[in-house]
């Protein structure tokens, strides 16, 4: 079976401007997760989609972050204006959920620079 | 909140050597979930313990759930230089929905 995809895989842009990152999960996953990796740590929670629901976005910096799930498939991340500090690996994963044990399966990412 | 944290941050052993990461929780988990991250890759599922004091073997991969269910531990037998990467354990939080990863362990290999 297909992974789960993302894109771009790279994208350099410079401070103030948008970003935008897309995922399409695996087919049949309907939890959805945005992740950011910083450079040496471990993946940290943006954004759950539960369907095309948000059920926990309690992570997500809402003044500049901002992310949709229409009907309940693929989804968007975007950031607006991207700060310095926003660069990080954006991973997106898929869970098949409510089936045990909930193993999160992780697309390639996208590695954005803000410059 | 719930912490997850693992220990060493870093470790470069010689291929053959044997490797161990540690992870603990500062709360009691229901499960706990191990990933592994190759260089420049994302992280990749390896197993999940659910019962307390459990033992699950992979190979020359051992994991090992905590009686009280708060730490756990990935031993690697005899590592060979498929082995490098980043090693993550991630324990759920709400309702085993959310999951927090620990910082990981990189693990370097001297062939």
């Amino acid at each position: 079976e297909a992974g789960v995809v993302q894109s771009p895989r790279y994208k350099i842009i410079e401070k103030k401007q948008p970003v935008a990152f897309w995922c399409n999960p695996i087919s049949g996953h309907n939890t959805l997760y945005w992740y950011r990796q910083n450079l040496g740590q471990g993946p940290e929670l943006l954004i759950r989609y539960e369907n095309e629901e948000a059920v926990d976005d309690s992570q997500l910096p809402k003044d500049r972050f901002s992310a949709e799930r229409l009907k309940g498939v693929d989804s968007t991340l975007k950031i607006q204006p991207a700060e310095l500090g926003d660069s990080a690996v954006y991973l997106c994963a898929s869970s098949l959920v409510p089936r045990a044990p909930y193993e999160q399966y992780f697309g390639p990412g996208t590695r954005l620079t803000v410059t | 909140g719930q912490q997850v944290m693992q220990i060493p941050q870093y470790q470069h052993v010689q291929e053959g050597e044997d490797f161990t990461t540690y992870c603990n929780s500062s709360t009691t988990l229901s499960n706990i979930q191990w990933y592994k991250q190759r260089p420049g890759g994302h992280p990749v599922f390896l197993i999940q313990l659910v019962k307390s004091g459990e033992v699950k073997k992979q190979k020359r991969l051992t994991f090992q759930f905590g009686e009280a269910k708060k730490n756990s531990s990935l031993h690697i037998t005899a590592t060979q230089t498929t082995d490098v990467g980043t090693y993550f354990c991630a324990g759920p939080i709400q309702g085993a929905q959310k999951l927090v990863f620990g910082q990981g362990t990189r693990l370097t290999i001297n062939p």
